[in-house]
């Protein structure tokens, strides 16, 4: 088992272009998380989903960022329109939640840096 | 709200020294807490969770409710033990959990 994988590790994006940043899960897990960790801080929540479903958005920026996780493929978080502020590390993280636990252990992947001239 | 506080950035001590990685919390329902581990050019990865009471390489860490906190300690440090220590609480009640973090430590054992 591979783990979590995501790509691209680096991007780099002029102010204002798009940016898309890819993550598949752990073989069988079906929920995804996506974090933020910007210089100095913490890693902070954005959205949880699961299979065509976005289940949890409520630390996802209200304007230029979206997320996906279809029915194939990997999820997708999607940035339009860059700012230098959204320079960051971004982590995907995956789980299998168990019926005796109610927290699934997440999964990170290796991120994926984003820099933004 | 929920939030997670580890009031140090670093800790610098030498093999063989105890460590405590502070970390406190603010949550209104039934906390469930954790530490994840991420040492250098690895990803971050589970340490301990305090629901299983476990003492995994040496590190333990209580859940004190009076004081809401979840300290991490090991009696005596080792050199691999260096790392990024992430404490973190999961504020979900239903099946669907997220992680709230804190900022992290950095964890320094010197020879």
């Amino acid at each position: 088992n591979a783990g979590v994988m995501q790509n691209p590790r680096h991007l780099v994006r002029r102010r204002g272009q798009e940016a898309r940043l890819r993550c598949s899960p752990m073989k069988g897990h079906s929920h995804v998380y996506w974090y933020r960790q910007l210089p100095e801080e913490g890693l902070k929540f954005m959205v949880y989903l699961q299979k065509e479903n976005i289940i949890d958005e409520s630390g996802m920026p209200k304007e230029r960022f979206s997320a996906e996780f279809p029915k194939e493929g990997p999820s997708i978080l999607r940035i339009q329109q860059v700012v230098r502020g959204d320079s960051a590390a971004y982590f995907c993280a995956s789980s299998q939640i168990r019926r005796t636990s109610r927290t699934g252990e997440l999964f990170f992947g290796e991120g994926s840096r984003l820099t933004v001239l | 709200a929920q939030r997670v506080t580890q009031p140090e950035k670093l800790l610098s001590v030498f093999k063989g020294a105890p460590v405590e990685l502070k970390c406190n919390y603010s949550y209104s329902g039934s906390p469930e807490l954790f530490w994840y581990v991420q040492y250098s050019r690895q990803r971050l990865q589970l340490l301990l969770r305090h629901i299983s009471r476990e003492s995994i390489k040496g590190f333990t860490a209580d859940l004190n409710k009076g004081e809401t906190s979840f300290h991490l300690k090991k009696p005596f440090a080792q050199e691999e033990d260096s790392a990024m220590y992430y404490c973190a609480l999961d504020s979900n009640t239903g099946a669907n959990s997220k992680l709230t973090f804190g900022k992290g430590i950095t964890l320094s054992v010197r020879p």
